[in-house]
């Protein structure tokens, strides 16, 4: 079945450092989507690539998605203690359905100020 | 306008005891999805509903666990005879049509969830 991974599991920053998560499947995908998801919280969408070689800024939040449709990244420029929290990608298999979303098990994002 | 709101936010069993999870979708949605994070997990699709139907349960264990949505009142995410494997957050999310449009930048909303743990 379709898998999705996603690396690292875990990163610690330095407030104003960097930060990238990095997403692939095992399989061609029709989107990608990102969801960020706090302590305690629950997923809260972020965006929707669905173009091969999509880019999408949102502030300091820059996605990508690969040309073949199975890669994507999150990076954020500059973090803040409030960019604290789980970033999960999740993707509909290409020629799937348009409902079972496959997540990967997330990268957990710490800021240290 | 409520978002998606699911209850108990919080439910303790013991093994062998019954949980019933609560799920109201938005208002004017008649799509609902369940799906299912272990700790330090991913979410895992479950079942996908509309009104009064099962459309794919796909990711529903065989046994112990049943959905459904009636006609009237909230989704109903059913564990019968809890075990400790069991212990999770159980999200629902709503859509007015089925699933994910790709012309559009919306994903699922999710509710707050219900934490389970079994004792």
């Amino acid at each position: 079945g379709q898998q999705v991974m996603q690396i690292p599991q875990y990163q610690h920053v330095q407030e104003g450092e960097d930060f990238t998560t990095y997403c692939n499947s095992s399989t061609t995908l029709s989107n990608i989507q990102w969801y960020k998801q706090r302590p305690g919280g629950h997923p809260v969408f972020l965006i929707q690539l669905v173009k091969s070689g999509e880019v999408k800024k949102q502030k300091r939040l820059t996605f990508q998605f690969g040309e073949a449709k199975k890669n994507s990244s999150l990076h954020i420029t500059a973090t803040q203690t409030t960019d604290v929290g789980t970033y999960f990608c999740a993707g509909l298999n290409s020629g799937g359905s348009n409902y079972k979303l496959t997540f990967g098990k997330g990268t957990l994002l710490t800021v240290n100020p | 306008n409520a978002g998606v709101m699911q209850n108990p936010r919080h439910l303790v069993r013991r093994r062998g005891q019954e949980a019933r999870l609560r799920c109201s979708p938005m208002k004017g949605h008649s799509h609902v999805y369940w799906y299912r994070q272990l700790p330090e997990e991913g979410l895992k699709f479950m079942v996908y509903l509309q009104k009064e139907n099962i459309i794919d349960e796909s990711g529903m264990p065989k046994e112990r666990f049943s959905a459904e949505f009636p006609k009237e009142g909230p989704s109903i995410l059913r564990i019968q005879q809890v075990v400790r494997g069991d212990s999770a957050a159980y999200f629902c999310a709503s859509s007015p049509r089925s699933g994910i449009r790709t012309d559009t930048n919306y994903g699922y909303t999710f509710g707050s969830g219900t934490r389970l743990t079994v004792v």
